[in-house]
């Protein structure tokens, strides 16, 4: 069935550094790749996303790239601040009707950035 | 606009008893799904409605787990004969071409 993995789990990083989370896919008919920002006690939030035709976006500390070949796709976070400590969460839309398909989400990335 | 709703916002019940939990999109959302979190999980996927019908219930744990969407707008998800295991937030979103949009969720605890 549909999966998306996610490493690594828990990520530390010292502030100014960068932080790369990565994510597997395994349908290959996924169109829609966002990822998610969760703060303690909190709803998900959006903070980026890429469709299936481009290869990367990005928004101003944050990029997302993706390989359609390998069906993986990657959040980049640069020059990390504290207030980017999070679960970070990649999903990946299963193809549907309308382009609203179920989003499958991978298990998560607790990020920690020390200041 | 609103964002989604969800209510009630914390849910305390007793094993064995039904609980229903509601969700409110956003106006216009064509798109509906309910998804559990467990303290420390991922989001896993229940049900997903378009519109009023259902393509995609294959995430539901049990039967003792069903939901259902009237006017295009909320949905209820209903846990009948609770189990401590089902202790969980309960997120709804809503999607539009481009978007989706989570609730705040239902924190549910069986005690």
């Amino acid at each position: 069935g549909e999966n998306v993995e996610q490493h690594p789990s828990t990520l530390s990083v010292q502030e100014g550094d960068s932080a790369v989370i990565k994510c597997t896919y395994s349908d290959s008919a996924s169109n829609y790749f966002p990822w998610y920002k969760q703060e303690l006690g909190k709803r998900p939030q959006l903070i980026i996303d890429i469709r299936s035709n481009v290869g990367e976006k990005k928004d101003q500390r944050i990029a997302v790239t993706l390989n359609k070949t390998a069906k993986h796709f990657s959040l980049h976070i640069t020059e990390t601040q504290p207030e980017d400590s999070a679960v970070y969460f990649c999903a990946a839309r299963v193809h549907g009707s309308s382009n609203t398909g179920k989003l499958i989400f991978g298990q998560g990335t607790t990020l920690q950035v020390k200041p | 606009g609103a964002g989604v709703s969800q209510s009630p916002s914390n849910k305390v019940t007793e094993k064995g008893k039904d609980v229903e939990l509601r969700c409110d999109p956003i106006s216009g959302h064509t798109a509906l799904y309910w998804y559990r979190q467990r303290l420390g999980q991922g989001l896993e996927f229940l049900i997903y409605f378009q519109g009023n019908s259902a393509p995609d219930k294959s995430g539901l744990p049990s039967d003792r787990f069903s939901a259902e969407r009237t006017g295009e707008s909320v949905s209820t998800l209903t846990i009948q004969r609770t189990q401590q295991e089902d202790s969980a937030v309960y997120l709804c979103a809503s999607s539009s071409p481009g978007t989706t949009n989570f609730g705040p969720g239902t924190r549910l605890l069986v005690l």
